[in-house]
């Protein structure tokens, strides 16, 4: 089955720097690589997605990257604001299928 | 989006018990899920809640302890059963219609003591 990996675990940035999260997939067959920020006591929210027939998506100060030659993906986030501290998950899947998720990565953004 | 109420919020439950969760979408969904979610986590697929058959579990999920209902395309239930301790969990529902983006609900917190 699909495997998800997530870098890197924790994420600590200064207000205004970028932050960047990697992941990397294990099914070739995965043609749908969504990117979740969930914040203390909700259920994750989704940003931003992508799907296997485009390499890059962009909306405003986030923007994420896809590599299906390597089987990896990544999300920027830009100009970063406190309010972007959370907790963010990439998941990836095939078809209708469920979510795999990675480990998720603690991003901290200092004011 | 759609949007999935989930209920309760919360729970502190006695070991032995049972408590049932569920979850209501605003729209019909082709595909319901139900994930695990330990505190500091990442989420871990308990089921696919297949309307009107018998639900799907992953490895090491059986029907015994997670029954699992969805009597129509809007609606969901997870019953965890014979409650311990190692239950203790956030427990979320998620839905989707065909390949579109999964949604999910606010999510259960369960303390078993």
């Amino acid at each position: 089955g699909e495997n998800v990996e997530q870098h890197p675990s924790t994420l600590s940035v200064q207000e205004g720097d970028s932050a960047v999260i990697k992941c990397t997939y294990s099914d070739s067959a995965s043609n749908y690589f969504p990117w979740y920020k969930q914040e203390l006591g909700k259920g994750p929210q989704l940003i931003i997605d992508i799907r296997s027939n485009v390499g890059e998506k962009k909306d405003q100060r986030i923007a994420v990257t896809l590599n299906k030659t390597a089987k990896h993906f990544s999300l920027h986030i830009t100009e970063t604001q406190p309010e972007d501290s959370a907790v963010y998950f990439c998941a990836a899947s095939k078809g209708n299928n469920d979510m795999r998720f990675g480990a998720g990565t603690r991003l901290t953004v200092k004011p | 989006s759609a949007v999935i109420s989930q209920k309760p919020s919360r729970d502190i439950c006695q070991r032995g018990t049972s408590l049932t969760i569920q979850c209501q979408v605003d729209s019909q969904v082709t595909m319901m899920f139900w994930y695990r979610q330990q505190p500091g986590q990442s989420l871990t697929l308990i089921a696919t809640a297949n309307q009107g058959s018998e639900a799907t579990y992953e490895s090491g999920f059986v029907i015994d302890k997670f029954p699992i209902s969805r009597p129509n395309l809007t609606f969901s239930t997870l019953t965890v059963s014979n409650m311990s301790p190692e239950d203790s969990s956030i427990y979320l529902c998620s839905g989707r219609q065909g390949t579109t983006e999964a949604f999910f609900g606010q999510g259960t917190r369960l303390t078993v003591v």
